[in-house]
């Protein structure tokens, strides 16, 4: 059983540019939630997306926006990257409706900003 | 609001000492209460769990008591060894929040052999 999978593993980008991360959730998972994590910071929930729909959103700007596919995949977009994007983003998964308060994270996305 | 503290590091311990990662919380309602761990370049894993107050969470020899009257979640463990040398979060999650996970700021362990 495939856990949560994302892609790329590391991405380097200049001051201006845009990003599109992508994550596949565990199998049988509906539920999918996005975070950055600064360096030696915890990480920050930026929003979650279940039914292709953003439900909750945490304190992120509107440069980072998402979308959810009908297979419940989702992507992670952000424009204008600043330095201080850079970071670890995570995503993860629960199970249907968001049911069940345990998150499988998966192995996130490294992404530099120069 | 709602956040989570929890003890600044490093912690460097010797092969077999005893482990207390210390956490507070402050929560509107009936938290559930997590550790998570990130070992070196790896991504976060669940280590443990408790959901109501009183409850015990457990696994690999960590153990954590969910204390209302303190508001903390402190992460124990008998025998540490090198292989739990990672970073441990502690966090919450309240049921109005939809599983939203509010994280401390972590605390790196280092285990000497």
């Amino acid at each position: 059983d495939a856990g949560v999978t994302q892609s790329p593993t590391h991405l380097i980008k200049t001051r201006g540019q845009q990003v599109t991360l992508r994550c596949s959730p565990k199998s049988g998972h509906d539920t999918v939630s996005w975070y950055q994590q600064a360096l030696g910071q915890g990480p920050q929930f930026i929003f979650q997306y279940y039914e292709e729909e953003e439900r909750q959103r945490g304190n992120f700007p509107d440069r980072f926006s998402g979308h959810q596919f009908p297979n419940y995949s989702s992507e992670l977009n952000v424009n204008a990257l600043w330095l201080g994007d850079s970071a670890l983003y995570l995503c993860a998964s629960s199970l249907p409706g968001g049911r069940s308060d345990t998150q499988y994270f998966g192995p996130g996305t490294r992404l530099t900003v120069l | 609001g709602n956040s989570v503290t929890q003890m600044e590091g490093p912690v460097t311990l010797s092969e077999e000492a005893f482990l207390t990662i210390n956490c507070t919380y402050t929560a509107t309602g009936y938290p559930s209460l997590f550790w998570y761990v990130q070992y070196p370049g790896e991504g976060l894993q669940l280590l443990l769990k408790a959901t109501k107050a009183d409850d015990k969470g457990s696994n690999k020899g960590f153990e954590a008591t969910y204390r209302k009257e303190t508001t903390s979640f402190h992460l124990e463990k008998g025998s540490v060894q090198v292989s739990d040398s990672a970073v441990y979060f502690c966090a919450l999650t309240l049921y109005s929040s939809a599983s939203k996970i509010i994280f401390g700021s972590g605390t790196r362990l280092s285990i000497r052999p």
